[in-house]
């Protein structure tokens, strides 16, 4: 079963509306990453939440950690057309292989 | 320089060619990886170099072979693929497993 898992499959909203994103996981995690993926081309990273913290800012972007129910928020604020993309999750385990585990992404689409 | 670069950026092949995919990065990482993604799907790790020794091959097929000649170079070596092989293909490199990685734009391979 897989590591990660997002939720919903695809959001869409309006221009200036927040967007919010999330990821469950099933064991125990060094850090969360959150990467953005416009159509067809390389992953982009945005933020790494470590296991030990609860939440982080970038810009418009905000994400929470939740290790006691194995989740993840991230939250884009004043959303842009620019935004529209795939969102994914990633895990860095404690135990098992030193890789990431990747959640099968949100699509968010902005509408102007 | 936080750039990954990665050629060619298409490429159509034979069942019976051999290519090769590159992939160059100079931020002094020393993890690099190889995925392969399918549309509307997570990146899929296939191979992970550490300290330019292969340290994760995630039961990737013969036909795909990777190699890591120095520290800032990784190829991916085609041979004999098949036509459910064509796929976006992502490297990506990191100062340390688990940590954040960067992609290059990957290449769309089409087999034919």
């Amino acid at each position: 079963s897989q590591q990660g898992e997002e939720d919903p499959q695809a959001l869409s909203i309006q221009e200036g509306e927040n967007a919010t994103m999330n990821c469950s996981y099933k064991t125990s995690i060094n850090n969360l990453q959150w990467y953005r993926q416009n159509s067809g081309r390389g992953l982009v990273h945005l933020i790494l939440i470590r296991s030990n913290e609860r939440e982080k800012h970038s810009g418009r972007l905000r994400v929470t950690l939740d290790t006691s129910k194995k989740s993840s928020s991230l939250l884009i604020t004043a959303s842009r057309a620019a935004d529209t993309a795939s969102y994914f999750c990633a895990t860095g385990l404690i135990q098992g292989a030193q890789k990431l585990v990747f959640g099968q992404g949100t699509r968010l689409t902005i509408n102007p | 320089d936080t750039e990954v670069t990665q050629t060619p950026k298409h490429l159509v092949m034979g069942m019976t060619n051999k290519k090769s995919l590159k992939c160059e990065q100079h931020m002094g990482h020393r993890a690099m990886y190889w995925y392969k993604q399918k549309a509307k799907k997570p990146p899929e790790l296939m191979f992970v170099y550490s300290y330019e020794k292969l340290s994760i091959n995630e039961s990737v097929p013969s036909r795909f072979s990777p190699e890591c000649p120095n520290s800032s170079l990784l190829n991916l070596h085609l041979h004999a693929l098949q036509p459910e092989d064509s796929a976006l293909y992502l490297c990506a490199s990191s100062h340390l497993l688990q940590e954040t990685q960067y992609f290059g734009p990957g290449t769309r391979l089409l087999v034919l």
